[in-house]
């Protein structure tokens, strides 16, 4: 089992609908969870971070973790095409970093 | 307000040949870290330094050096490339200073290396 997992995709959306990303981690022992963004070519850049049980939004954005699940989603609301991209999970154990470990990401295209 | 920058942005170089990738950031982080990152593998660490002079393992080392004499500056080395070395490197630094936000990595835009 990997340590981080995400269904590679791709996902299609069509414009304005909603994405959702998902993520499963193995270690019960993390505390921070990052979404970070990928454009073809280009570096990772974070979209937002979680930490506690629940939802917690930004803009057109959600992330949702549930560490009993051992699960963490994102949430893309109103998807345009400029959301086209990776999208990559991270998880971060606090006492040690070589335990930051990014998921594969999930491929997302949203259609016009 | 240049961040964090690589170079060179790319590289080609042939088997056995050292070969040394820059990283410099202007934040005064303390944390930077090396990725490579391959399709089908995602981004795996390679090396990370919590500081000048103190670097460690991450989970694929073999085959690379790194040094920290100043905290701007974090090189990855290449002892004899190899092709299956050849993929895109990324460098990345965090204040990690506590608390969860300080731990988001910003990452320089990357290294295409190629080994023949």
């Amino acid at each position: 089992q990997k340590e981080v997992e995400q269904n590679s995709g791709p996902l299609s959306v069509p414009e304005g609908a909603i994405a959702s990303l998902n993520c499963t981690y193995s270690d019960r022992g993390s505390q921070s969870f990052f979404w970070y963004r990928q454009y073809s070519g280009k570096s990772p850049e974070l979209i937002m971070f979680i930490y506690s049980n629940g939802d917690k939004e930004d803009g057109r954005f959600t992330a949702q973790l549930n560490k009993a699940s051992q699960y963490v989603s994102l949430l893309i609301r109103d998807s345009q095409p400029s959301d086209s991209a990776t999208y990559l999970c991270a998880v971060h154990r606090r006492t040690s970093y070589d335990k930051v470990i990014f998921g594969p990401g999930t491929s997302l295209s949203v259609i016009p | 307000d240049a961040g964090i920058t690589q170079s060179p942005r790319y590289k080609i170089t042939e088997t056995g040949r050292q070969v040394t990738l820059m990283c410099h950031q202007t934040w005064s982080h303390s944390y930077m870290f090396w990725y490579r990152q391959d399709l089908g593998h995602g981004l795996r660490l390679i090396y990370y330094s919590a500081a000048a002079d103190i670097t460690d393992k991450g989970e694929v080392p073999d085959g690379y050096v790194v040094s920290r004499s100043k905290t701007e500056n974090f090189p990855l080395t290449l002892e004899s490339a190899t092709r299956s070395q050849t993929s895109v490197y990324f460098c990345a630094s965090s204040e990690s200073t506590g608390g969860p936000s300080t731990d988001t990595q910003y990452f320089g835009p990357g290294t295409r290396l190629t080994v023949l």
